[in-house]
């Protein structure tokens, strides 16, 4: 079956370091993928996606590439603020889709805790 | 943006009462809403997809008569945990799919902020 792993938390950087969260994943087709990013008392937020290999996603500073040949979706920032101190999921689909937009069933990882201190 | 809310955020009961959950969309229709379990630590498990008007899929292993799913309308899903034990207490996530009906991106999928139940 599909799974995603992240790596363990959690992550404690200062204002202005640079983060990277690891993420793979295991699937049977050809996902779609996913960063949410829950804010503390919040629901997940899609940070960005990438529906295809080679693809980045970016948002709000973050981005993430679609390595299809080492099945991964390295979530990076170049300087965290401590706005960003929240928790961090990487996610697949592999639901399939009719014009990249329908998003089905979700298969999470475990989630990585992010804070950044002043 | 778009928001979905759930009641309540925190509960807590009695082994072998019922608890009902509610997720709403507040400014769209969700023809599809889904419900997470989460674990401390853990990942979000789907349990279920609830179809508004028809019966809700359940994910492999998930009990459909303890965990009862109603999508009455477009904005409103329930999850009733029947019967509750210790072993039910967890974190319970919503997130409803817009439908496109009434604007905003549609098939986009938003997440409530979650129900902590706990069951004594």
């Amino acid at each position: 079956g599909d799974s995603v792993t992240q790596m363990e938390g959690p992550v404690t950087l200062s204002e202005e370091a640079f983060l990277t969260i690891n993420c793979t994943y295991t699937a049977t087709g050809y996902p779609s993928l996913f960063w949410y990013v829950q804010y503390p008392g919040e629901g997940l937020q899609l940070l960005l996606k990438a529906t295809k290999a080679d693809d980045k996603g970016s948002n709000k500073g973050f981005e993430a590439t679609y390595r299809k040949e080492t099945t991964s979706f390295h979530l990076e920032k170049g300087s965290v603020q401590v706005s960003d101190s929240a928790v961090y999921f990487c996610a697949l689909t592999t639901t399939p889709n009719a014009g990249g937009t329908s998003y089905g069933k979700l298969t999470f990882g475990q989630g990585t805790i992010l804070t950044v201190h002043p | 943006g778009a928001v979905v809310s759930q009641h309540p955020s925190r509960v807590i009961c009695k082994s072998g009462t019922s608890v009902k959950i509610e997720c709403r969309s507040l400014d769209f229709q969700a023809t599809t809403m889904f419900w997470y379990r989460q674990f401390p630590k853990q990942s979000l498990m789907l349990m279920a997809t609830s179809n508004e008007g028809s019966k809700a899929t359940y994910e492999q292993g998930v009990e459909k008569d303890k965990f009862l799913i109603n999508h009455a309308s477009l904005t409103l899903s329930t999850l009733t945990v029947t019967s509750a034990h210790p072993e039910d207490s967890s974190f319970y996530i919503c997130s409803a799919k817009n439908a496109g009906l009434a604007g905003g991106k549609r098939d986009t999928q938003y997440f409530g902020p979650g129900t902590r139940l706990t069951v004594l």
